[in-house]
């Protein structure tokens, strides 16, 4: 059974850094074709692709973001991070971490952790 | 910001058929890259309903179909039930000069009258 799950702070104020914690089960990230990705979704607003890092190690950007996105993997503890600078009251929203394989899209899912930025 | 357009919302009554329509460019569904689809109920982790333009994963109803043409794909939706209210995305994968990535569609909620 393969399980995602996000974790996290729930309120960071302007200009912090956030850090995100994606914990999964079920799978190997060092297996060929495997990639875990995080997602975001303002409210009220559509899903947006931030990063995803490969069974591999290479590492993929949104363009949009890459300058304030890094995002790592420790394979032993089944484990992804993401970081994003300078963050913003525009970057609240739900943050998904999700499960590539073999192709490009995301069959597995978490249920998502709340960020807020506010000072 | 979403580079694939979508319907902001379709609805149906229990039974009908509805189509939810993603529409893309040269850079992404044009491009030849495969389109899939998620359904997303709110508090929920986004389902995975179709991927590669068509093929379902286990335990998805045949009810729910997908195809793609050109620059664009359709979701369908038959004999539509209560529990297929929802939020629905197509995500593809776009290539530009200015970097490359997967892409979601703008969103569809989907109401069952």
């Amino acid at each position: 059974q393969i399980t995602l799950k996000e974790s996290g702070p729930t309120l960071v104020k302007p200009t912090q850094t956030l850090t995100l914690t994606c914990t999964f089960s079920g799978f190997s990230l060092s297996t060929s074709g495997v990639g875990v990705g995080w997602i975001r979704q303002p409210p009220g607003k559509a899903l947006e692709w931030l990063a995803l890092i490969y069974w591999d190690d290479h590492q993929h950007y949104s363009p949009s973001l890459k300058t304030r996105l890094t995002i790592t993997k420790d394979t032993s503890k089944n484990q992804v991070v993401l970081t994003m600078t300078n963050m913003d009251p525009v970057d609240t929203g739900t943050y998904y971490c999700a499960r590539r394989a073999y192709s490009d899209y995301f069959g597995y899912w978490g249920q998502g952790t709340l960020v807020t930025v506010s000072s | 910001q979403s580079v694939l357009t979508q319907p902001s919302s379709v609805s149906g009554a229990p039974g009908q058929r509805v189509t939810i329509s993603c529409t893309g460019s040269s850079s992404n569904i044009g491009a030849g890259y495969d389109v899939h689809w998620y359904q997303h109920l709110p508090g929920t982790a986004p389902k995975l309903l179709i991927y590669g333009n068509s093929n379902r994963p286990s335990g998805v109803p045949d009810r729910f179909s997908g195809s793609k043409s050109g620059t664009s794909a359709s979701l369908a939706i038959t004999g539509l039930q209560a529990e297929d209210e929802a939020d629905y995305y197509c995500q593809s994968y776009d290539s530009t000069l200015s970097g490359s990535g997967y892409v979601f569609g703008t969103g569809t909620k989907v109401t069952v009258l």
